[in-house]
């Protein structure tokens, strides 16, 4: 079974502060995810990376940046923490292109 | 532009009935991928299905099935004899070919009581 972890599932932050979120998966999937999950608007995409060290922006990049270093980890970061940030934040994995993607558990993030 | 639309924002069932989550989507592309995902209260979405454009048999999967029509760019589901467990955000998702970039609609929360 895939697996999808994620640093933390609860996080309270205050503005300004960098904030680093962590995402694992365990089956070597080329490309990982960032998405951030808003009531009514659904899944939205930060961040992608298909390859290590390679990343492209998503619909809503502006206020992140990611990192992928190793194949298996994909951080999200938030240079500096907003209130407008205040969500849910989701990392997935997939094997292709177009694929299933493997998501984790979530992180949900309070910015104060 | 793509877009994913599910209308209903939430739905209420009473436990053996059936219901139907509606999905429409659009898109330019010829060739796309349609995904549904469950979201339990846990918070970790789990796949249920993937369809290529190509592809518009329907599916069925015990008591879950999906209707595809391109005619009408909608991407059904339907859960038959719901149960208490079957409550959670269900959301549809389009993946245009050759991208990344995955539209997912807005969900909708469905409450199955007992």
């Amino acid at each position: 079974d895939v697996k999808v972890t994620q640093s933390s599932r609860y996080l309270v932050k205050r503005t300004g502060e960098k904030v680093f979120l962590e995402c694992v998966q365990d089956m070597d999937h080329e490309n990982m995810f960032w998405y951030r999950q808003d009531p009514g608007l659904g899944l939205r995409l930060i961040y992608f990376s298909y390859d290590v060290k390679m990343k492209e922006k998503g619909d809503i990049p502006e206020g992140y940046s990611v990192s992928r270093e190793k194949k298996e980890r994909f951080s999200l970061i938030l240079e500096s923490a907003s209130t407008n940030q205040t969500s849910m934040y989701l990392c997935a994995s997939s094997l292709e292109r177009e694929g299933t993607q493997y998501f984790g558990p979530g992180t949900r993030l309070l910015v104060l | 532009a793509q877009k994913v639309t599910q209308a209903q924002t939430e739905i209420s069932v009473v436990e053996k009935e059936d219901v139907t989550l509606d999905c429409v989507y659009e898109t330019r592309d010829t060739t796309y991928y349609l995904f549904w995902y469950k979201q339990p209260p846990s918070g970790e979405l789990v796949f249920l299905i993937r369809r290529n454009s190509f592809d518009e048999q329907n599916e069925i999967s015990g008591r879950y099935s999906w209707n595809f029509q391109k005619s009408t760019s909608s991407f059904n589901f339907t859960i038959t004899a719901s149960q208490v467990v079957d409550s959670a955000v269900y959301f549809c998702a389009l993946d245009p070919a050759g991208g990344f970039k995955t539209i997912f609609g807005a969900g909708t929360r469905l409450f199955v009581k007992a």
